[in-house]
């Protein structure tokens, strides 16, 4: 049970944003909402984490909604290079909970 | 260059073999993690390790073995009890239980 729940598919062009959502409905008040992607036959790459707060890094944003059911990943230019599966993932630190990925978001990026 | 590193990249055996996939790091982590993906799907968790010699079952741990004799390393057997071994095995690492993760390149495992 991945607890989140995603769309299968997503399209862009390249160098527009792109935005992917992430449903947690059930999420509890002290788990962390953490994105990884992955690329072709590679492992997965940490993209960004957060709880409440939004939060920025170089690599993308993440939009967290008040109410915490649900986060957006932001990719504010997509290149080619972004095209991978993109994971969004419930973590409970103090529970010790592992990451437990679900089906992910297939991201496609168009020249 | 810290990291963590698999190996080999590719491997093949015989039904009915064990095999044992290698798992370093350097990172100085205390948790280490195994996982299991098929085609088309994600990522299914085999084992876990918290600190060295400790070491707790996920979700599909039946037909694996692992052990745990020093915090660099994590290697996972596959037994001919596993049913379907052919997968793509990734290890990773991270400071402890339940923070960001890094993952190796992955060992693609093919039975026949």
């Amino acid at each position: 049970d991945a607890k989140t729940t995603q769309p299968n598919s997503m399209e862009s062009n390249e160098e527009e944003p792109v935005h992917l959502p992430c449903n947690h409905s059930t999420i509890s008040g002290t788990d962390y909402i953490h994105w990884y992607r992955q690329l072709p036959s590679q492992g997965p790459e940490y993209v960004i984490h957060g709880l409440t707060s939004n939060v920025n890094n170089r690599m993308a944003s993440l939009a967290i909604a008040e109410d915490r059911k649900s986060s957006t990943l932001i990719l504010h230019r997509a290149t080619l290079r972004d095209a991978a599966v993109y994971y969004c993932i419930r973590m409970n630190n103090n529970a010790g909970n592992m990451l437990t990925f679900g089906g992910g978001t297939r991201l496609m990026v168009k020249p | 260059d810290g990291g963590i590193t698999q190996s080999p990249k590719y491997l093949f055996r015989k039904e009915g073999q064990n095999v044992t996939l290698s798992c370093e790091q350097n990172l100085n982590h205390d948790a280490m993690y195994w996982y299991r993906q098929d085609p088309g799907q994600g990522l299914r968790l085999i084992y876990y390790s918290q600190i060295v010699n400790d070491f707790q079952k996920g979700d599909i741990a039946e037909g694996y073995s692992v052990s745990r004799e020093k915090k660099e390393s994590f290697p996972l057997t596959v037994t001919s009890a596993q049913k379907n071994p052919t997968a793509f095995y990734l290890c990773a690492s991270s400071i402890k239980v339940g923070t960001e993760a890094f993952f190796g390149q992955g060992t693609r495992l093919t039975v026949v």
